[in-house]
């Protein structure tokens, strides 16, 4: 079965420094892969997305992902985190031909201190 | 359009009491699913559904029972709580590729 790791739980930042969260998948097939944002009190929303094409995908809010095949990664990133980018997110991934069935890591809870 | 709603927002059971949770969309969408989340895990998948009147197994569906008995709700059932089902609930929903999620259900078994 599909697995997803998250490997940082807790990341605390101060605003302005980089943020980069590691996501690693175990299927070997073709994926698709996402990154969720859960804000305090709110439902899920889509960051970014991968199908296919440039592994570089840029997101909403300043967000990008970089598909490393050889890796199993997809690691979410941006340049100067902000206080409203406290959340918590999650790494998704379905495989290619699953019925869009997502399997989710564990999550990462960010804080970014003002 | 308000996307997908979900009904309750919070309740509080005692064990061995059921109740239903609805998700309702309006975007005409084939899939719906059902999600628990528990921190540290993730959302894990309760039971799903790939159109009206079908209904599958997802990774956790021991104590759930679901019905899709028209396209644009999807209903998750609890027959007899146990505390071990306190959670967030979360519906989504997608045609293609991108799940839309609800805002979720806190449900505490007491």
């Amino acid at each position: 079965a599909q697995s997803v790791s998250q490997h940082n739980h807790h990341v605390i930042l101060s605003e302005a420094a980089s943020l980069e969260l590691g996501c690693n998948y175990s299927y070997g097939g073709t994926v698709n892969l996402f990154w969720y944002v859960q804000y305090p009190g709110q439902h899920l929303q889509l960051l970014l997305k991968y199908f296919s094409g440039d592994p570089l995908v840029k997101g909403i809010k300043g967000f990008e992902a970089e598909f490393i095949k050889s890796k199993f990664s997809f690691n979410l990133r941006k340049p100067s985190v902000q206080w409203s980018d406290t959340a918590e997110y999650f790494c998704a991934v379905t495989e290619g031909n699953a019925g869009n069935m997502l399997t989710f890591g564990g999550g990462t809870r960010l804080m970014v201190k003002p | 359009n308000a996307g997908v709603t979900q009904t309750p927002k919070f309740r509080v059971l005692k064990t061995g009491q059921s109740m239903t949770l609805l998700c309702a969309q309006d975007m005409n969408h084939e899939y719906m699913y059902w999600y628990r989340q528990d921190p540290g895990m993730g959302l894990r998948l309760i039971h799903y559904s790939v159109g009206e009147g079908t209904t599958a197994k997802g990774e956790v569906p021991d104590g759930y029972n679901v019905s899709r008995l028209k396209k644009q709700n999807f209903l998750l059932g609890l027959e007899s709580a146990a505390p071990s089902q306190t959670s967030v609930y979360f519906c989504a929903s997608t045609s293609t590729d991108t799940q839309y999620f609800g805002p979720g259900t806190r449900l505490t078994v007491l």
